[in-house]
């Protein structure tokens, strides 16, 4: 099956600083990528997502890239807020597929 | 619309114990998930269904049941439970396959103790 990997596992980050977190994945099959944001004691929600097809998405402050040559895709937050500070999931999925999500994130932005 | 709930919010088990956790969507989702989320290890797929009848082992099946009876339904049974399944049980629901990309909602989310 899948597998994804998901670093860094903690990242600290100033305010209005930019955070950057990279996912790697295995299978070439792999066609949708999204971004769960997780804050404590809550659900995980979708952030954004890409699919294959295109190597970059933003939405505001929000933006992911996509590199199927080499199997990765990234998550970057641009002037992080205090309430950016979250746990974030990458996942893989094939259309109609199960998800496999990456281990976590834990994102603190100082204020 | 509620989107997905999950009953009960809190349970605190002994070993050996049994438990069904409830699932429910409002959103006509052909496909339903059932994850464990424990410190560190990210979420992991117990078992999926890709609609009403229909059920599949995920990544860590093993000490659990599902059964979906109903589209809008998505039981988890513990038969005996034991301490190594104290975690956070989500359950997320989506549209069916086909040549859709298909976002996760998810649950609340359940806390379980096994003493």
């Amino acid at each position: 099956g899948e597998n994804v990997e998901q670093h860094p596992s903690t990242l600290s980050v100033q305010e209005g600083d930019s955070a950057v977190i990279k996912c790697t994945y295995s299978d070439s099959a792999s066609n949708y990528f999204p971004w769960y944001k997780q804050e404590l004691g809550k659900r995980p929600q979708l952030i954004i997502d890409i699919r294959s097809n295109v190597g970059e998405k933003k939405d505001q402050r929000i933006a992911v890239t996509l590199n199927k040559t080499a199997k990765h895709f990234s998550l970057h937050i641009t002037e992080t807020q205090p309430e950016d500070s979250a746990v974030y999931f990458c996942a893989a999925s094939k259309i109609g597929n199960q998800f496999y999500f990456g281990t976590g994130t834990s994102l603190t932005v100082i204020p | 619309n509620a989107g997905v709930t999950q009953t009960p919010k809190f349970r605190v088990l002994k070993t050996g114990q049994s438990m069904t956790l409830l699932c429910a969507q409002d959103m006509n989702h052909e496909y339903m998930y059932w994850y464990r989320q424990d410190p560190g290890m990210g979420l992991r797929l117990i078992h999926y269904s890709v609609g009403e009848g229909t059920t599949a082992k995920g990544e860590v099946p093993d000490g659990y049941n599902v059964s979906r009876l109903k589209k809008q339904n998505f039981l988890l049974g513990l038969e005996s439970a034991a301490p190594s399944q104290t975690s956070v049980y989500f359950c997320a629901s989506s549209y069916s396959g086909g040549s859709s990309y298909n976002e996760q909602f998810f649950g609340p989310g359940t806390r379980l103790t096994v003493l």
